[in-house]
């Protein structure tokens, strides 16, 4: 998975509660990326990182904010968790933001919201 | 809009067998293709990529097709084997920036 750490693996939160996803990279790649997949759909982007504190917002960002502090680690919040945000969330990584770039992706972390 | 299709949904053939697996998309500007394998349980990984001006780009036993006047693309797996079983992801770039556009993908099982 190209030196790209998800954590946690799995998680199982309630409503309302507010949850965090770790990714880490040891790559030293400028950009990062975080998806969300789901049965039936393509994975979709919810935010992506530029740099260090340089974030923009993807197709699914509602509910969703992101901060990135160091070049390593990019953070996903999820507020107040609701049912509709119980997915597989992926990170990754790239170094050039060109189309043609190679984009590696972590292992993924499961989340259900109860 | 900005869609990616792919089909089959789901397919399953015996190993040694060959499979073609199917993608249409509507996005445009076009700038380029690429397919994933997504074993389960971990990240997609990148098996091929085309750019408008390749129409096949080979990979082992995988072979990658695309047609951009129909806007469509093929993976063609040759000589099936047991680690095979993934899904396969399509994806199509419009360009510079985020505008990546993921098709649902296919499950392929091979089995013994």
């Amino acid at each position: 998975d190209a030196g790209i750490t998800q954590s946690p693996r799995h998680k199982v939160t309630e409503t309302g509660t507010p949850v965090t996803l770790r990714c880490h990279q040891t790559e030293n790649h400028r950009y990062m990326y975080w998806y969300r997949q789901d049965p039936g759909h393509g994975l979709r982007l919810i935010h992506y990182s530029y740099g260090v504190k340089d974030t923009d917002k993807g197709e699914v960002s509602d509910g969703y904010s992101v901060s990135r502090s160091k070049t390593e680690d990019f953070l996903l919040t999820l507020e107040s968790a609701t049912s509709s945000q119980t997915s597989v969330y992926f990170c990754a990584i790239s170094e050039l933001l060109t189309s043609s770039y190679e984009q590696y992706f972590g292992p993924g972390t499961r989340l259900t919201v109860t | 809009k900005n869609q990616v299709e792919q089909s089959p949904q789901s397919l399953i053939i015996l190993e040694g067998k060959n499979c073609t697996l199917q993608c249409n998309y509507t996005v445009s500007p076009f700038s380029n293709l690429r397919w994933y394998k997504q074993d389960t349980g971990r990240g997609p990984v990148s098996l091929t990529i085309m750019t408008f001006s390749e129409n096949t780009k080979s990979n082992g036993r995988y072979t990658a097709t695309l047609d951009a006047d129909t806007k469509q693309s093929s993976l063609h797996i040759t000589a099936s084997q047991l680690s095979d079983s993934a899904s396969y992801i399509c994806v199509v770039s419009g360009g510079y920036g985020q505008n990546f556009v993921f098709g649902p993908g296919t499950r392929l099982s091979v089995l013994p």
